[in-house]
Parts: structure tokens; sequence; C-alpha cells
């Protein structure tokens, strides 16, 4: 069975940091591209970054650019998410996801807040 | 900047049908945007229904199906289920890797 859990989620001050972390398991990890979707409380879902398979290829959110990085271990069938320069308005629960075309598998989330 | 749009709220009966849109602010979606959806309840993950405009995903009731209705992308839920009560996502591909989620409809069964 497919399991996405993430953790490294909590309560950080703005201008922090954060590195949330997805643990994968019941499928090849190393053939799946990865991805993380938040969603504000009370607000709908917003694409974040995306991660090919091999790395090779990375993608943003405007929004997140030049703050965030994402990053995958294949040897660990684990994908990261580090946070910097964190604002209020990146808090959210964050969603791993596997898949591409849309055809995602969601994770349960991590709750980041970014609150002083 | 684009936007991508969708319905706040939809009612439908039991057993009754509704057709929910993904649209642009600007210009036409079609198959090239692998229009795709999904549903979420409350507290909840959300759930994967349609993805590249019209396949379902594993273990979707075929109810839900996905199309492109004239200049937007369109999910159809046939002989809705109290259940269906849900919000409804659909996410559009822009090009160079980036995806972009409409605001999402809240589909109230009554």
């Amino acid at each position: 069975e497919v399991h996405l859990v993430e953790s490294g989620g909590g309560l950080v001050k703005p201008g922090g940091s954060l590195r949330l972390s997805c643990a994968a398991s019941g499928f090849s990890f190393n053939y799946y591209n990865m991805n993380w979707v938040r969603q504000a409380p009370g607000k709908g879902l917003e694409w974040v970054s995306s991660i090919s398979s091999s790395s090779s290829y990375i993608y943003y959110a405007d929004s997140v650019r030049g703050r965030f990085t994402i990053s995958r271990d294949n040897a660990k069938n684990s994908l990261y998410l580090q946070m910097n320069r964190l604002r209020g308005d990146d808090t959210a629960v964050y969603y791993c996801a596997r898949g591409d075309n849309g055809d995602y598998y969601w994770g349960q989330g991590a709750l980041v807040t970014v609150s002083s | 900047q684009i936007v991508v749009t969708q319905e706040p709220s939809f009612s439908v009966s039991p057993g009754g049908t509704a057709t929910l849109t993904c649209g642009l602010s600007s210009g036409s979606v079609s198959a090239n945007f692998y229009p795709s959806w999904y549903q979420q309840t409350p507290g909840q993950s959300p759930r994967t229904l349609i993805y590249s405009t019209n396949v379902r995903s594993s273990g979707v009731p075929h109810r839900f199906s996905g199309s492109i209705l004239g200049n937007k992308a369109a999910l159809t839920i046939t002989g809705a289920q109290a259940d269906d009560e849900s919000d409804y996502y659909c996410v559009l591909y822009m090009g160079s890797g980036i995806w972009v989620f409409g605001g999402g409809t809240k589909v109230t069964v009554l």
C-alpha cells in the first residue's frame, strides 16, 4: 500500500527556516516525480514545487521561488522541502504528492505556522 | 497573471447531475492543459478524481467524468450522492513545469 508521511512542520517565526520531509513507502519511489502542494487555513490548494524522478527537473511557484528548495533522496525514499525566509502567508498545510500530469497520490499533510 | 476560475459554489439534488467548470481568466482550456480534478472533504487530504482531462483515477466511481466543454474543462457528477458533498478543485498545467489550481467549488447535495 502506498504511504506518504510528511513531518517537520511546526511553529516558526517570520524570517525563520523549516525543513519538511516526506517519507514514501509501498512503491518504487525512484520512478516517480514528486510534488509539494499547500493549503492555507480555510483557503484553496496551491501548487508549490515539483521534482522529477532523478532530480533533473525542478520547478517552483513564483510565490516561493528563491526561498524554498525541493530535493529528494531516492536511496532513503524521501522528499524534502527546505523553506527559508518564511512569511506569514506561508502558513499552510503542506502536502507531499506523488505523480505527474495531475495524477497525484496525496500524503496527510504537515502544518506549518509562521507567526511571532 | 492568469487565473484559473471555478464556480465558488454549486448545489445539486440527490440523484441529479452537477457539471463544474474550470476556466481561464484569459483564453481557452484545452487538453494541452492536462486539466485534473480533486475532491476534498473538511479535515481530509485531497483525493484525485480525474487527470489529463478525462482519465478516472484508480477506484473513482464512474459517476465522475471529465471533459472539455466549450472553452473550459468540466467535471460532471452523474447521480449525485450525499457523500459527494465536498470541495472540488481543478488544476491546469501552464507549461514550463508550472501548475495552477482554481479556487475550488463547494458542492452541496440537497
